[in-house]
């Protein structure tokens, strides 16, 4: 059972372009919502993160959308550039089950053309 | 340190081998994840600790797996008998203790083949 749905799987978008990575969840009780980037060979970066508390947040080029609703959150890159090229994955956590565990979708490779 | 650091960086076992991996989290963070990264990048969450003491260790197959965060030592992920199915990348994460901030702060992983 995936918890968390990503789409789409890859994504080429222009230089300038905007890009847009989608997600969806089932388990209403998630309720923190990170974006992490990862370039080849290297760990997770935290990019980005909301709560169900507020629909969008912004930093930079960066903003996620959050409709609790439709139980779904999405990541838009604005202006992108060829450094944003990397594989995106958003995730989610139960903080409230104690546990505090990513619960990962399973990516979008971004790449931005010159 | 400012950040998670793991080692080895690459390791290579052949099958039916031990495979220890380790983790130092960021100093003050006072809880570390572990997470397995297979081919199509799929995330797996395998156990996390708080201090020395496991919080969660849902994700881990306990026959073969098992963890460590001892005070004052790197923590480790051990694997006995490794198969060919668990080469994958393990990455450790580590975060500031509960009512703070949930941002998990990712180390460079390490590569596992089992041959």
């Amino acid at each position: 059972q995936q918890q968390v749905k990503q789409s789409p799987q890859s994504l080429i978008v222009q230089k300038g372009g905007i890009s847009i990575i989608n997600c969806a969840y089932e388990n209403t009780a998630f309720d923190y919502f990170p974006w992490y980037q990862q370039f080849p060979g290297k760990g997770p970066a935290l990019l980005i993160a909301i709560r169900p508390d507020v629909s969008e947040k912004k930093e930079g080029r960066f903003t996620i959308s959050f409709n609790k609703s439709a139980k779904q959150f999405s990541l838009h890159i604005m202006d992108s550039q060829p450094g944003d090229s990397a594989t995106y994955f958003c995730a989610a956590v139960n903080s409230g089950g104690s546990n505090y565990k990513l619960t990962f979708g399973k990516g979008t490779l971004l790449t931005v053309n010159p | 340190g400012e950040e998670v650091a793991q080692t080895p960086k690459h390791l290579v076992r052949g099958e039916g081998q031990k495979a220890k991996l380790y983790c130092a989290p960021i100093k003050g963070h006072s809880y570390v994840f572990w997470y397995q990264q297979v081919l199509k990048n799929e995330f797996k969450f395998l156990i996390s600790f708080q201090n020395e003491n496991v919080f969660d260790e849902t994700g881990m197959p306990k026959e073969r797996f098992s963890a460590k965060c001892l005070p004052n030592s790197p923590c480790s992920l051990e694997i006995q008998a490794t198969k060919l199915e668990d080469s994958a990348v393990y990455f450790c994460a580590s975060s500031q203790p509960a009512g703070a901030s949930h941002e998990q702060y990712f180390g460079p992983g390490t590569r596992l083949t089992v041959t």
